[in-house]
């Protein structure tokens, strides 16, 4: 029974660039939220979406990033013209139904913006 | 806004020994309060959790201790072990969407 999976693991970009950021929930999940980890720091939540629908993007950073979960294939987070401050650890996290409280992580794409 | 407040920041703790890490929340509307354990370069596992409506649950070495009227919550590891020594991170979440309000992480080490 696969977890979480998350790919690439790692990824290196120059400043300008974009970042991909893959995530396929649990088998039978249909909901994943994304968190993002800075240095020393505890995870931050970003956004919340089911397939085809965002439920709350309300920790999103209003430029750059957006997040979508088709109804075939992985969620995907995108940050557009990345900078410096863009490196961290991003982690997605699925949870079997809305309403449903208990999370389980993937390993992370730890993110580093050269 | 710091929602949930975690201590200490970093803990050593002798093999065998008692590892206590603290949160306190002031959201009153949190109603679920896991905590995550978390290797270097890996992602957070979910260890324990908790609802308002106990005040203490065990899961072999580890317990959770609620205080609600506190609004704190805690985290016991009996007789700790090296393969303990981990990140800890508490989180709480509450209302429809349950995304999570993570402490800074408490780092644990284990000596022999």
């Amino acid at each position: 029974n696969a977890g979480v999976m998350q790919n690439p693991r790692h990824l290196v970009r120059r400043r300008g660039q974009e970042a991909r950021l893959r995530c396929s929930p649990m088998k039978g999940h249909s909901h994943v939220y994304w968190y993002r980890q800075l240095p020393e720091e505890g995870l931050k939540f970003m956004v919340y979406l089911q397939k085809e629908n965002i439920i709350d993007e309300s920790g999103m950073p209003k430029e750059r990033f957006s997040a979508e979960f088709p109804k075939e294939g992985p969620s995907i987070l995108r940050i557009q013209q990345v900078v410096r401050g863009d490196s961290a650890a991003y982690f997605c996290a699925s949870v079997v139904d809305r309403g449903t409280d208990t999370q389980y992580f993937g390993p992370g794409t730890r993110l580093t913006v050269l | 806004q710091q929602q949930v407040k975690q201590s200490p920041q970093s803990l050593i703790v002798q093999k065998g020994g008692i590892s206590i890490i603290n949160c306190a929340y002031e959201n009153t509307a949190f109603d679920y309060f896991p905590w995550y354990q978390q290797f270097p370069g890996k992602g957070p596992a979910l260890l324990i959790a908790i609802r308002p409506d106990v005040s203490e649950k065990k899961e072999g070495r580890f317990t959770i201790s609620f205080n609600k009227s506190a609004k704190q919550f805690s985290l016991h590891i009996m007789d700790s072990q090296p393969g303990d020594s981990a990140t800890y991170f508490c989180a709480a979440s509450g209302g429809s969407n349950y995304k999570l309000t993570f402490g800074k992480g408490t780092l644990l080490t284990v000596n022999p």
